[in-house]
This record gives structure tokens, C-alpha cells and sequence, in this order.
């Protein structure tokens, strides 16, 4: 079974560009999450996909941030404009059936803004 | 924000010792969580405690839970190098909470 795929591995871009991270999850996950995850941290819960919706955004920056989910298959998550304090790494998560059932979590995209 | 301390920050042993892990929580707790996270990679789930649970195993780990004391451990038997990575602990407060890490604990064991 193929695990959660996430892409670009790694993204460099310069401040004020916008960036663009795809997630694909494990096949059958209804529940998806994305993290922030800061060096030498533990990740920070962004935001979490019930299919198409949205139930927990509270953390997201939605000056900066969005994130969609169509189909409630594959989603994406953008950063228009990307300031310094963006460079983290992107985890993406699913999860079935439930949201405290163990989270399956791909390899992460790694942003740097210069 | 994070919910848990990880203590140690950082452990550093030789192969075929025992690590501990302790993790410490600020609010009341339906289940928590330990994942692996190997450099530069996502995270990978070790085992599952829920809040009525006093101990777990599973093959060379066991965790315990001190709800009481809001706290648990981890502790990794005869350790391999290829234990070496960093090990979170993450906790909910129950169906429609969010999953919540500490910090980290950063395990390196030495050949």
C-alpha cells in the first residue's frame, strides 16, 4: 500500500513569491492534516480535512494561508505572499476512520524563503 | 502551541541499553501517542495509550501513563543504532480535539 506522498521534497523560494504544496494520502483516508513543523519542534496542527471540509482551521494564518480539498482526495495548501518565518517543513497526514486513530504522515516538504 | 515537555531534550547511549523517554501534559487527556521521526523524514506511529490505560507494549517498547500526575514514558529496550531519531509524544482531549505534540526528544545510540 502506498504511504502518503507529498510534493516538491523541497522548495526554495524568495520572500513575498507564493508556493504551492500537494498531498496525495493513503487511499480510503477521509480524515487529512497538514502541520507546520519548525525546527527542533514538534509539529503544530494547521489544518485538518473531514473529505472535503474543513472542521479545525483555527491555527491556519488565513491572511497568508489557504488550503483546499476537492473530491476529498488530494489536497493542497499555499502560502501567497511566503515571508521568512514560513521557512518549516510541510507535513501532510490521513488518517481513517476518525481523527484519533493513528495518523499517517508523508515525508514532508522542506520551504525555505530567502 | 505545544501541549507536552519532552524530557530529556536530548539522550545519547550505546547500543543494547535501555532508553527512557518522559513526556509531561497540561490538560486532561483521552488518548496519547508516540511517533518516531527519523532526520528528514515524516513521522512514524509507535504505540497508542488511552487515558483509562496504566501500561502498553509493543515489541521492544513499553509505555506507561500517569494521568495523575499528567505524564508518561517511553522506554525503548536494547536499543539499535537505528533507534536513532527523535521521539514525540502527542495527546487529544477527546473526538473533535486536535492532536497536540511536544517537543521532542532528540535519542541518538551509538554502535
Amino acid at each position: 500500500e502506498a504511504g502518503v506522498v507529498q510534493s516538491p521534497r523541497y522548495k526554495i523560494i524568495e520572500k513575498k513569491q507564493p508556493v504551492a504544496f500537494w498531498c496525495n494520502p493513503i487511499s480510503g483516508h477521509n480524515t487529512l492534516y497538514w502541520y507546520l513543523q519548525n525546527l527542533g519542534q514538534g509539529p503544530e496542527l494547521l489544518i485538518r480535512y473531514e473529505n472535503e471540509e474543513a472542521v479545525d482551521d483555527s491555527q491556519l494564518p488565513k491572511d497568508r494561508f489557504s488550503a483546499e480539498r476537492l473530491k476529498g482526495v488530494d489536497s493542497t495548501l499555499k502560502i501567497q505572499p511566503a515571508e521568512l518565518g514560513d521557512s518549516a517543513v510541510y507535513l501532510c497526514a490521513s488518517s481513517y476512520p476518525g481523527p484519533f486513530e493513528t495518523q499517517y504522515f508523508g515525508p514532508g516538504t522542506r520551504l525555505l524563503v530567502l | 502551541s505545544q501541549q507536552g515537555e519532552e524530557d530529556p531534550q536530548a539522550l545519547s547511549i550505546q547500543e543494547g541499553e535501555n532508553a527512557t523517554m518522559n513526556c509531561s501534559y497540561k490538560t486532561s487527556i483521552n488518548n496519547l501517542q508516540w511517533y518516531r521521526q527519523n532526520s528528514g523524514r515524516g513521522l512514524v506511529h509507535l504505540i497508542l495509550i488511552r487515558s483509562n490505560e496504566r501500561e502498553k507494549h509493543s515489541g521492544r517498547l513499553r509505555v506507561t501513563l500517569d494521568t495523575s500526575k499528567k505524564s508518561s514514558s517511553l522506554l525503548i529496550t536494547a536499543s539499535r543504532a537505528a533507534d536513532t531519531a527523535s521521539y514525540f509524544c502527542a495527546t487529544d482531549e477527546g473526538r473533535g480535539s486536535r492532536l497536540t505534540f511536544g517537543e521532542g526528544t532528540q535519542l541518538t545510540v551509538n554502535p
